[in-house]
């Protein structure tokens, strides 16, 4: 079946604008997750959805960055008023388990933001 | 410190090679560790999990974890240069669905 998608694939901004980066998890998966990763670095974890509720936002940079899942399938990321310092591959994640072991979490290609 | 140490090489080997990957951690919180591959402009696949610790064998690919020494690791037998890519170690704790990555390992495997 079908994998997690993600678009847009690449993004240009300019410093200061706004983006919003998509999310379509595997058909029927409860948890979703959006990870950060900086050039040459692993991925960081920034959010996690259980269904549409959005459980642990603890690893969100700062205010400008925002999440959402309204009805538990489709997820965006918005990024408000861009830095150079947020450019990075954005990566969403989705597992058909509510957490607990065996929570495999399958990985989109993710989107390459630059930040101008 | 960063939670997890991994070097992030680059790593090159001739086809047919016994490869080692290795990552630390300090968090002694973290009970499953998994190695994710990931292609270049491709999202990181999960190749191995493993609770606490033990070896696990999956065809070329095992993976060991030394608890006591905060210490795991994956082995891959015979290479192959479609295993280039980097290699990811993650780790997650008590509240589990909170991956935690290495740097990663970039793998190149010469024909």
């Amino acid at each position: 079946g079908a994998g997690v998608s993600q678009s847009p694939r690449y993004k240009v901004a300019k410093r200061g604008q706004d983006v919003a980066l998509r999310c379509d998890p595997i058909s029927g998966h409860v948890s979703l997750f959006w990870y950060q990763q900086a050039l040459g670095q692993g991925p960081e974890f920034l959010t996690y959805f259980q269904n549409e509720a959005q459980l642990d936002k603890s690893g969100l940079p700062s205010d400008r960055f925002f999440a959402e899942r309204p009805e538990g399938s489709v997820s965006t990321l918005k990024i408000q008023r861009t830095q150079q310092e947020d450019s990075a591959v954005y990566l969403c994640a989705s597992s058909d388990k509510a957490g607990g072991w065996g929570n495999e979490q399958f990985f989109g290609p993710g989107t390459r933001l630059t930040v101008l | 410190q960063k939670e997890v140490e991994q070097d992030p090489g680059p790593l090159s080997v001739p086809e047919g090679a016994i490869v080692s990957l290795n990552c630390t951690y300090s968090n002694s919180a973290f009970q499953y560790f998994m190695w994710y591959r990931q292609y270049s402009r491709k999202g990181p696949e999960l190749l191995m999990y493993t609770y606490s610790s033990g070896n696990k064998e999956d065809g070329r690919f095992t993976a060991q974890v030394d608890k006591s020494s905060k210490y795991i690791s994956l082995f891959i037998r015979d290479s192959q240069p479609s295993d280039s890519a980097t290699y990811l170690c993650a780790m997650s704790g008590g509240s589990n669905y909170k991956l935690t990555f290495g740097k990663g390992t970039l793998l190149t495997v010469n024909p």
